[in-house]
């Protein structure tokens, strides 16, 4: 089944220590994204990439960073994980034009100790 | 800027409807969206409905769209105990190619055996 899957479901680091959270899509969507979702909060667009080109909402910390080698894999950065990073992060997809329908990854929640 | 607002939390009976309701802000939302959340898992999209519609039917699921009021609601018909969820409104522009989609804080449905 073509699908989202992100890497690892669980990771715990500690305070400050780099994370890399992974995103592979068997979909062939140009559209790829990340979002942070913490508890009672709606999900918060962090960036983009819509093909090769990468898209920073303005509110997105410099911690996070994103890279997308290929159409299939986009990863996510955090260089030095603050206890506030503490979310769920959720990879989703979609293809242009029309509807911008998501197809999300069941995400990887991260623990910063 | 866009803003979605749901009601944070439902309960209903099984076999009951459930309404849940959604407020956005954005009058250039074009499509608007229902998504599904499973406790421990990605956003799944349920429907969604163009801005030139007023209602949706598919299965027991049915949106409808007050576009003067900016007012989208879902009803579940025959709720069952699986409908047990978070449901979130989400709404985007139709500005071509890439459409940010902006999510509301999700409402929390509980179903009662």
């Amino acid at each position: 089944d073509a699908m989202v899957i992100q890497n690892p479901r669980y990771q715990v680091t500690q305070f400050g220590k780099p994370v890399t959270l992974s995103c592979s899509q068997t979909l062939n969507h140009n559209v790829m994204y990340w979002y942070q979702q913490k508890s009672s909060q709606a999900p918060k667009l962090l960036f983009h990439y819509y093909d090769k080109d990468f898209n920073n909402e303005a509110d997105t910390p410099d911690n996070f960073q994103s890279r997308r080698p290929n159409t299939s894999f986009c990863f996510l950065d955090i260089r030095s994980p603050g206890l506030g990073d503490a979310a769920m992060y959720l990879c989703a997809t979609s293809t242009s034009p029309g509807a911008n329908v998501l197809t999300f990854g069941a995400g990887s929640r991260l623990t910063v100790l | 800027g866009e803003d979605v607002e749901q009601s944070l939390f439902l309960s209903v009976r099984e076999g009951d409807s459930s309404v849940i309701n959604c407020t956005y802000t954005d009058s250039s939302s074009t499509y608007l969206y229902w998504y599904k959340q499973e406790p421990g898992a990605g956003l799944q999209l349920l429907t969604y409905i163009f801005s030139n519609m007023d209602m949706k039917q598919d299965q027991r699921l049915t949106v409808l769209l007050n576009k003067k009021d900016k007012h989208l609601s879902l009803r579940i018909a025959d709720t069952q105990t699986g409908d047990s969820a978070i449901y979130f409104c989400a709404e985007s522009p139709n500005s071509g190619g890439y459409q940010k989609v902006t999510f509301g804080t999700g409402t929390k449905l509980q179903v009662i055996p």
